[in-house]
């Protein structure tokens, strides 16, 4: 079955480390996007991509980066880790655009920074 | 500001009990969408509606779609506690970008 998978589930560092959360997909699906979770904000935008070697700021870009080499996978770099960034990170594909863009989400990975 | 608004942002019931939640706007939507999330696991989506006035029906969920297409609401009827988990709900804007854009959630409790 296709499946939309993220690693480390969780993971702990220090302010000013560099991190790299990992996705990976296998629904062949063109767009991915990274979002975070924190409380009382939902779920707010950090990149986007539709497609190899297509990259999109989101709503929360600031101190983050992805890059997309190809189809299955979006890494997301956090360049120097700050406190601020200590929040659970979703990655999500979806095949279409427009007004049927429903969106497979991973499981997650919890990232705190200390 | 967040554009889409959920209400209520936490809710208890008991077992049985109907419920509804509501998803609100002031802007216009191509299209609303409903996801539930379980503790540790990313958001599941249940439905997605895009014609203004629509209804959708999932078993004991129902949909509505708003006739502005500026609003939303989520209706159980006879909750279970399988019923339990953060719900969502995420709009495409009618101009412009093909991102979703999320409301900050209400959080059912269905006790049994």
């Amino acid at each position: 079955d296709a499946e939309i998978t993220q690693s480390p589930r969780h993971k702990i560092t220090e302010t000013g480390r560099q991190v790299t959360l990992a996705c990976h997909q296998t629904w062949n699906h063109n767009n991915m996007f990274w979002y975070r979770q924190d409380l009382g904000h939902g779920l707010r935008l950090i990149h986007y991509s539709y497609g190899v070697h297509d990259t999109n700021k989101g709503e929360v870009s600031d101190g983050y980066s992805v890059s997309r080499s190809n189809t299955e996978d979006l890494p997301l770099t956090l360049e120097s880790a700050a406190s601020s960034q200590t929040s659970v990170y979703f990655c999500a594909s979806s095949e279409s655009l427009g007004p049927i863009n429903e969106q497979y989400f991973g499981p997650g990975t919890r990232l705190t920074v200390t | 500001t967040q554009l889409l608004e959920q209400s209520p942002q936490f809710l208890s019931i008991q077992e049985g009990e109907n419920l509804t939640v509501y998803c609100n706007s002031s802007s216009v939507f191509s299209s609303l969408q409903w996801y539930r999330q379980e503790p540790g696991e990313g958001p599941v989506l249940l439905v997605t509606v895009v014609t203004g006035g629509e209804v959708k029906k999932l078993k004991r969920l129902t949909f509505q779609f708003g006739d502005a297409r500026k609003d939303s609401s989520l209706h159980i009827t006879a909750a279970q506690p399988g019923d339990t988990g953060l719900y969502l709900c995420a709009g495409g804007l009618e101009t412009g970008a093909n991102n979703l854009f999320f409301g900050t959630g209400t959080r059912l409790t269905v006790i049994p």
